[in-house]
């Protein structure tokens, strides 16, 4: 059974930056075709991929946030981490990650999001 | 990168069909078969209900379907049931770089 769990602050301030935590459980970042990505959603709002992260360290980012955010793993912890500076209040959504294989190219299992929001 | 276009809202009473559109370009949507479909409820994280456009997992019922023809993508719900009232966006893979894009969503009402 595949798990994931995001975690970090729940609020920050403008200029800042921000840095979440997906630990996971039921498949490993060292398995061929494996990746995991981080989607966000500002209340009320659509889904919007923010990076994705695979077994190689392969990286894709949003192209429009690439200079803004970074992806990094922990293989050997099952974490992924995702920073994101310079936060404005229209970063305030709730951050998801998700499980993601190169063979069916969709986030099929996802955690239960974390309310991110940015005010001074 | 531009969000693919859907319907804001489609409703339907229970039994009933209901079909929502997801339109794209030939550089998401028409030029691949890796279109899918989420399923979202108030407060809770999406769910994959079709992938590679009409694929369904493992557990999804096949009162859904999907379906594409050129830049338009659809998701047809059949027997409409009062648990499919929710949010729903299609995703298209774009490309190495890009990599997909989402849709603007839609909400599905059962009356």
């Amino acid at each position: 059974q595949i798990t994931l769990k995001e975690s970090g602050p729940t609020l920050v301030k403008p200029t800042q930056t921000l840095t979440l935590t997906c630990t996971f459980s039921g498949f490993s970042l060292t398995t061929s075709g494996v990746g995991v990505g981080w989607i966000r959603q500002p209340p009320g709002k659509a889904l919007e991929w923010l990076a994705v992260i695979y077994w190689n360290d392969d990286k894709r980012y949003r192209p429009s946030l690439k200079s803004r955010l970074t992806i990094t793993k922990d293989s050997s912890k099952d974490q992924v981490v995702l920073t994101m500076t310079n936060m404005d209040p229209v970063d305030t959504a709730t951050y998801y990650c998700a499980h993601r294989t190169t063979a069916r190219r969709i986030f099929d299992d996802w955690g239960q999001g974390t309310l991110v929001t940015v005010s001074s | 990168q531009s969000a693919l276009t859907q319907p804001p809202s489609a409703s339907g009473s229970p039994g009933q069909s209901v079909t929502i559109s997801c339109t794209g370009t030939s550089s998401d949507v028409g030029g691949y078969n890796y279109v899918s479909w989420y399923q979202q409820h108030p407060g809770k994280a999406p769910k994959v209900m079709i992938y590679e456009v009409s694929k369904r997992p493992s557990g999804v019922p096949d009162r859904f379907s999907g379906s594409k023809s050129g830049n338009t993508a659809s998701l047809t719900v059949s027997g409409l049931q009062a648990e499919d009232e929710a949010d729903y966006y299609c995703s298209s893979y774009a490309g190495s770089n890009n990599l997909l894009v989402f849709g603007t969503g839609t909400k599905v009402t059962v009356l």
